[in-house]
């Protein structure tokens, strides 16, 4: 069966202070992998699609890596404003996204 | 530009009422169109999608219904509300294809009574 997991739940950082996000997943045949923010709220705001392992993607603080079991979002330096969940998906077939639970990112000044 | 609208953006309705929730997107045409609801501190969960008008496809059995009257018109209802139908409504449209990215609505807030 399709499985997203996302760690940790929760994360709580110093304004920054470096950290990652991690996405694993089990699905046949990767069609994408998708990271999302999300502030409360609101729908999901489009970050980054990955599509095969060793690809890496950024914009700004964010860089989002993929392997062959998991995906990574590294985040740099945050800053206040980078408070949100972070949701991530794959595709399967039928273009359909299987969600994670999500991590709530908090970062403190 | 591609923009998507969603409305309402919160609604309060007591059991075994109606519910239509609709989604518009603007600035493409044929688009696939999904619903996914997303219970509190929960991953999003697919209930419909749509490749084409009058062609809708559930994911999980339920209380809830979709339509699409038009191709950039994506309707969510329900003839009686349950307790468990509360949560987060987001309406989500993509140009279809292997990878495409889904982008998503501002979303409903629905809460039964």
């Amino acid at each position: 069966e399709d499985q997203v997991t996302q760690s940790p739940e929760a994360l709580r950082l110093q304004e920054g202070e470096s950290s990652s996000l991690n996405c694993s997943y089990t699905v046949s045949g990767l069609r994408g992998l998708f990271w999302y923010r999300q502030d409360p709220g609101k729908g999901p705001e489009f970050l980054f699609t990955l599509y095969s392992a060793g690809e890496e993607k950024e914009k700004e603080r964010l860089k989002a890596t993929l392997t062959k079991k998991e995906s990574f979002l590294h985040i740099t330096a945050p800053k206040p404003e980078d408070s949100a969940t972070y949701l991530c998906a794959v595709e399967k077939y039928g273009n359909k996204l299987v969600f994670g639970a999500g991590t709530i990112l908090r970062v403190k000044s | 530009s591609q923009t998507i609208h969603q409305w309402p953006a919160t609604l309060v309705q007591p059991v075994g009422s109606p519910l239509s929730l609709e989604c518009t997107v603007e600035g493409t045409s044929n688009p696939n169109l999904y619903w996914y609801r997303q219970a509190a501190g929960r991953g999003l969960q697919l209930l419909f999608y749509s490749v084409g008008i009058g062609q809708i496809s559930s994911e999980v059995p339920q209380n809830l219904s979709a339509s699409r009257p038009q191709d950039r018109q994506f309707i969510l209802s329900s003839k009686k509300l349950l307790l468990s139908d509360s949560g987060f409504y987001l309406c989500a449209w993509s140009i279809g294809g292997i990878g495409e990215t889904q982008y998503f609505g501002p979303g409903t807030r629905l809460l039964v009574l």
